[in-house]
């Protein structure tokens, strides 16, 4: 069974700092993707990488694809209010085009 | 703009009674959508693929009789909670596979929130 595990689980920060969070697993994925949860709604996509050692931004969120294809982290600079939600990693294998989700880190910004 | 949706968004019905929540792709043709359900505080678990023209695949634990799947269309996927338990009151979601040049992206509904009383 592969297993995605995000660290940390829980992280509550004052507007304006920055931030990293991570995902890892001892599985090869063909891509990994970063999903934003808020309550009551669907995941939204925020990116997909495929490529090991990909770096790619979106606006003050920065994701890196670690080199083996094995984990990620996501990177938040100045982060705002707007940012709180639950952030999901999730691993594409070529099997069945199955996502593995990771449980989630909750990310709470006060302002 | 929202690529998946999905029908009703949240739903309450007594105990014993079906209940069916419809998963379109709004753009684009989708042969594959995934259901999957997520209890408070708790990440999304997959219950079942949905193949259109053929049976779903379902995830050990989840009953098939009980969480019927229908993909009806190369947009639809619908899945019917029969004879609904309080403890089937849950957050159920569905995606869609989309092709995409950086290869398959799963795009996700809004969810259905379902309180069986």
């Amino acid at each position: 069974t592969q297993l995605l595990e995000q660290s940390p689980q829980f992280l509550s920060i004052q507007e304006g700092e920055n931030l990293t969070v991570y995902c890892n697993s001892s599985s090869v994925f063909s891509s990994l993707q970063w999903y934003r949860q808020e309550p009551g709604e669907g995941p939204v996509l925020l990116v997909t990488v495929v490529t090991g050692g990909e770096v790619k931004k979106l606006k003050r969120l920065t994701f890196q694809f670690g080199d083996a294809r094995k984990d990620s982290s996501l990177h938040i600079t100045a982060a705002q209010p707007g940012d709180t939600g639950l952030y999901l990693c999730a691993g594409l294998t070529g099997a069945n085009s199955k996502l593995t989700f990771g449980k989630g880190i909750t990310l709470s910004v006060r302002p | 703009g929202a690529v998946v949706s999905q029908h009703p968004s949240r739903v309450i019905c007594k105990s014993g009674t079906s209940v069916k929540i419809e998963c379109r792709s709004l753009d684009f043709q989708a042969t594959t959508m995934f259901w999957y359900r997520q209890f408070p505080k708790q990440s999304l678990m997959l219950m079942a693929t949905s193949n259109e023209g053929s049976k779903a695949t379902y995830e050990q634990g989840v009953e098939k009789d009980k969480f019927l799947i229908n993909h009806a269309s190369l947009t639809l996927s619908t899945l019917t909670v029969t004879s609904a338990h309080p403890e089937d009151s849950s957050f159920y979601i569905c995606s869609a596979n989309r092709d995409t040049l950086r290869g398959e992206t799963q795009y996700f509904g809004p969810g259905t929130r379902l309180l069986v009383l």
